[in-house]
Parts: structure tokens; C-alpha cells; sequence
């Protein structure tokens, strides 16, 4: 079975573009959550979606947005990128909230602002 | 404070060594807990779960301790292959649904 993937893997953009990343969960799983992780920290909490819908959101501007599929993949949209932004964005999937349960992860997409 | 704080690191420890990591975490509501690897440039793996009356899996024992806030996770026998950076998980349900990672604890096994 396939594990959750990301596109692209990696992504060069220049500050004050916009960037979108796509992930596809575990077949089954309908919760995603996005993370992004700098290095030598670990991952930060941006969201989390269930069933379609927005169930946490951690401590990002709103330049940051996301959304979910009805087949349950998702896209993290990030928009007036900066410099700051550069970091390793995972997502993760889990059959329903991760609340209680662990998360799969993605390889994530590697996101360069020049 | 930061509401997930880990041991910071590198720990270094020669082979068959025992290790032990400890994490606190700041918010009483936080309801599961977990302990991922994350090995360089790799994504975050599941290590255990962590259950309230503390769990074994072959060399590592996770405990969690509600009264104090903390987990902890012990490695014995280690070998190379556990060289890693040793993150703690916390989720916690307060208005919404939020997954905190710690920072995480770079462990190097030396022959």
C-alpha cells in the first residue's frame, strides 16, 4: 500500500510569490495534518483537517491555508512568501483524529525561498 | 515556556549503553502522547505510543507521569542503528485539536 505523498519534493520560489503543496494521505485515513520543520526544531503544528473540515490550527499567520478533498488529499497554500518560510513542510495522515492515535508521515517537500 | 520541552542534546553513548530521554509538557488537558525517530533528512517515524500505565516494545520502555507532566523514554542494549534525533509528541484538545512536537533529542551511539 502506498504511504502519504507530497509533491513536489522539492521547491524554489523567491519572496512575495505564493506556493501550493499536495499531499495524498494513506488510503482510508481521513485526517491530514501539515507541519513545518526548520533546521534543528522540531516539526510545527500549522494544521489539522478531518473529513473536509479545519479541526486545529497552530501559530501561523494567514498567509497560511489549507484545505481538504472529498477523496481526503490536501493542499497547504502559502502565500507573500518570505525569507522565514524556507523548511521542510511534512504532512501526515491517521484514519481519524490524531488526537488519540499516530500519525504516518510523508517525505515531505523541501520549500527554498530565494 | 515552551508548552513541549525535551532534553537538549547531543547525547553521545558508547554501544550496550542505556539511555534515557525525558520530556515535560505544560498543558494538564494534553491526552496522548507519543515518542517518533527522525533520522537525518527523513521523515518522522513512530517509535510508541505512550500509555498511562507505561508500555514495552523489545529494548525501549516509554512511561508517562500525569501528576508530574512528563514522559519518558529508555533505551537499552542501544545500538548504532538508534542513532537518531528522538522526538516527544504531545496532543491535547483545548478549544481545537493541536499536535505538539518537542524539539527533539539528537542521540549518537558510538562503536
Amino acid at each position: 500500500d502506498a504511504g502519504v505523498t507530497q509533491s513536489p519534493t522539492h521547491l524554489i520560489k523567491t519572496r512575495g510569490q505564493h506556493v501550493t503543496l499536495r499531499c495524498s494521505p494513506i488510503s482510508g485515513h481521513k485526517s491530514v495534518s501539515w507541519y513545518q520543520q526548520v533546521l534543528g526544531q522540531g516539526p510545527q503544528f500549522i494544521f489539522q483537517y478531518y473529513e473536509k473540515e479545519e479541526r486545529g490550527r497552530g501559530n501561523f499567520p494567514d498567509r497560511f491555508s489549507a484545505r481538504q478533498f472529498p477523496n481526503y488529499s490536501s493542499e497547504l497554500n502559502v502565500n507573500a512568501l518570505l525569507l522565514g518560510d524556507s523548511a521542510l513542510y511534512l504532512c501526515a495522515s491517521s484514519p481519524e483524529v490524531p488526537r488519540n492515535q499516530p500519525q504516518h508521515f510523508g517525505d515531505g517537500t523541501r520549500l527554498s525561498i530565494l | 515556556r515552551k508548552e513541549v520541552e525535551q532534553d537538549p542534546g547531543p547525547f553521545n553513548v558508547p554501544e550496550g549503553a542505556t539511555v534515557a530521554f525525558n520530556c515535560t509538557y505544560s498543558n494538564s488537558a494534553s491526552q496522548s502522547f507519543f515518542w517518533y525517530r527522525q533520522d537525518c533528512r527523513k521523515e518522522p517515524k513512530l517509535l510508541m505510543s505512550v500509555y498511562s500505565s507505561g508500555n514495552e516494545d523489545g529494548r525501549f520502555t516509554a512511561q508517562l507521569n500525569r501528576a508530574s507532566q512528563y514522559i519518558s523514554l529508555l533505551i537499552r542494549d542501544s545500538k548504532l542503528s538508534d542513532s537518531a534525533t528522538y522526538l516527544c509528541v504531545v496532543s491535547r484538545l483545548n478549544r481545537d485539536d493541536k499536535i505538539i512536537f518537542g524539539k527533539g533529542t539528537r542521540l549518537h551511539i558510538l562503536p
